[in-house]
């Protein structure tokens, strides 16, 4: 079964450090998205990218995140200059466009620890 | 985006059916239901999606009445691995749009 990779596991960083989080979406998946689960809260979306371009972001995805697609295979959310309230789990997942399913595939996530 | 209401837990046995109903009055013309499944520390994973009537699969039922204001996702015999958190999703049946994660349903599956 395919399946969206996600690295590092976990990744501890220093407060206002670069994070980068890598992802490997779903080869012939076409909208990537990042999400984040605060400890003991909700999953909550931050944005989807398609084409090469930002889809829609929330209001958590301000100026200290950005996301990229390098090559064909990678898509990374970089975090510039982490917080403590960064700390997290941070999920990326894929999709097909549309359909009659729209099952969005979600990796094993990143623990981002900010210390 | 439709705002979904659920249970906050329920609580079962091994071996017995398990409903769980999501509430979304004000769910749009062109949007889909999508029930996920979440273990600790793991990523959601998709269970069922639906528009109307019923939908079946391999794991789950979701049964969504004519007026489309709430739906049932139904888990037959459950297990002890089945006891996570289960989020009902509201929106569009297109990629990239902004989903909203409810706090979900806790489910305790007890032996």
């Amino acid at each position: 079964e395919p399946e969206v990779t996600q690295t590092p596991s976990h990744q501890v960083t220093q407060m206002g450090q670069e994070v980068i989080l890598r992802c490997v979406p779903i080869s012939n998946h076409l909208y990537f998205y990042w999400y984040r689960q605060i400890l003991g809260q909700k999953v909550e979306f931050l944005v989807s990218f398609y084409n090469n371009e930002i889809s829609e972001k929330s209001e958590i995805f301000d100026d200290q995140f950005s996301v990229e697609r390098p090559d064909g295979s990678n898509f990374t959310l970089k975090i510039r200059s982490t917080k403590l309230e960064d700390s997290a789990m941070y999920f990326c997942a894929s999709s097909e466009p549309m359909g009659t399913n729209t099952e969005a595939f979600f990796g094993q996530g990143t623990r981002l620890t900010v210390v | 985006l439709a705002k979904t209401t659920q249970p906050i837990s329920m609580d079962s046995y091994e071996g017995q059916e398990v409903n769980i109903t999501c509430s979304h009055n004000n769910i749009a013309t062109n949007d889909y239901i999508t029930w996920y499944q979440q273990f600790p520390s793991q990523g959601p994973r998709f269970i069922i999606q639906g528009y109307k009537t019923k939908v079946t699969n391999e794991v789950a039922s979701l049964f969504i009445p004519a007026d489309r204001k709430s739906s049932t996702l139904s888990l037959p015999r459950v297990s002890l691995s089945d006891t996570a958190v289960y989020y009902c999703l509201v929106g569009p049946n297109t990629g990239g749009f902004k989903t909203i994660f409810g706090a979900g349903t806790r489910l305790f599956v007890k032996a």
